[in-house]
């Protein structure tokens, strides 16, 4: 089964500055998608990046982009010139390619933007 | 285009007591899910539907039945409602079972007393 692990339970980070959130997972499958999510306050959980696996270019979206290492699975996000909306929890997911419909998340990363 | 919107936002239930949780999707989708979200821990799959007319068991289906009421709507009921259901809800949404990327809604908060 697969299993996906961010290591950083709370991170903090001055506006304006570059933070990058961590997640490993584990799998034996070599099509698949990985995404973070970011669940502000209000609760809706909102697709920031997507990537996938058959990939060699990490994803880009403004100021979020990831760093993509296949071979060690690990799937980090970094937010540069971060906001004070950027506060939120962070999800990384995980999806197994094909027909298989099932997310899989980690447990989340609380990230504070300070002023 | 709204997306996929939940009612109710916010709801209490006395133990035992029934609700059924509603969500809709204005994209076309062709499979909807049902999530739960407890503290400390990632969102788990209740139920899903991978279109229209079928429904099946994800990680955590007891306590819950569901219905594919058409191609847009999706419920979630609690027949006797417990504890241990207290917990954010999520309802998505995607293209196909297959589709790359799931769109949530804003979700339903419910306390079970």
């Amino acid at each position: 089964a697969q299993t996906v692990t961010q290591s950083q339970p709370e991170m903090s980070v001055q506006e304006a500055e570059t933070v990058t959130l961590s997640c490993t997972y584990d799998t034996s499958e070599n099509n698949y998608y990985l995404f973070w999510y970011k669940q502000p306050p209000s609760r809706q959980m909102i697709l920031v990046i997507r990537q996938e696996a058959y990939k060699q270019q990490n994803a880009t979206e403004n100021r979020f982009s990831v760093n993509f290492q296949k071979a060690a699975k690990s799937f980090s996000l970094k937010i540069s010139d971060s906001q004070l909306g950027d506060t939120a929890m962070y999800f990384c997911a995980f999806r197994s390619g094909g027909s298989n419909y099932k997310l899989t998340f980690g447990k989340g990363t609380l990230l504070t933007v300070n002023p | 285009n709204a997306g996929v919107t939940q009612t109710p936002k916010f709801q209490v239930l006395k133990t035992g007591q029934s609700m059924t949780l509603q969500c809709a999707q204005d994209m076309n989708h062709n499979s909807m899910y049902w999530y739960r979200q407890d503290p400390g821990m990632g969102l788990r799959l209740i139920y899903y539907s991978a279109s229209e007319g079928t429904t099946d068991k994800g990680e955590v289906p007891n306590g819950y039945n569901v219905s594919r009421l058409n191609k847009r709507e999706f419920s979630l009921r609690l027949e006797s409602a417990a504890p241990s259901q207290t917990s954010v809800y999520f309802c998505a949404s995607s293209e196909w079972l297959g589709g790359e990327t799931q769109y949530f809604g804003p979700g339903t908060r419910l306390l079970v007393l």
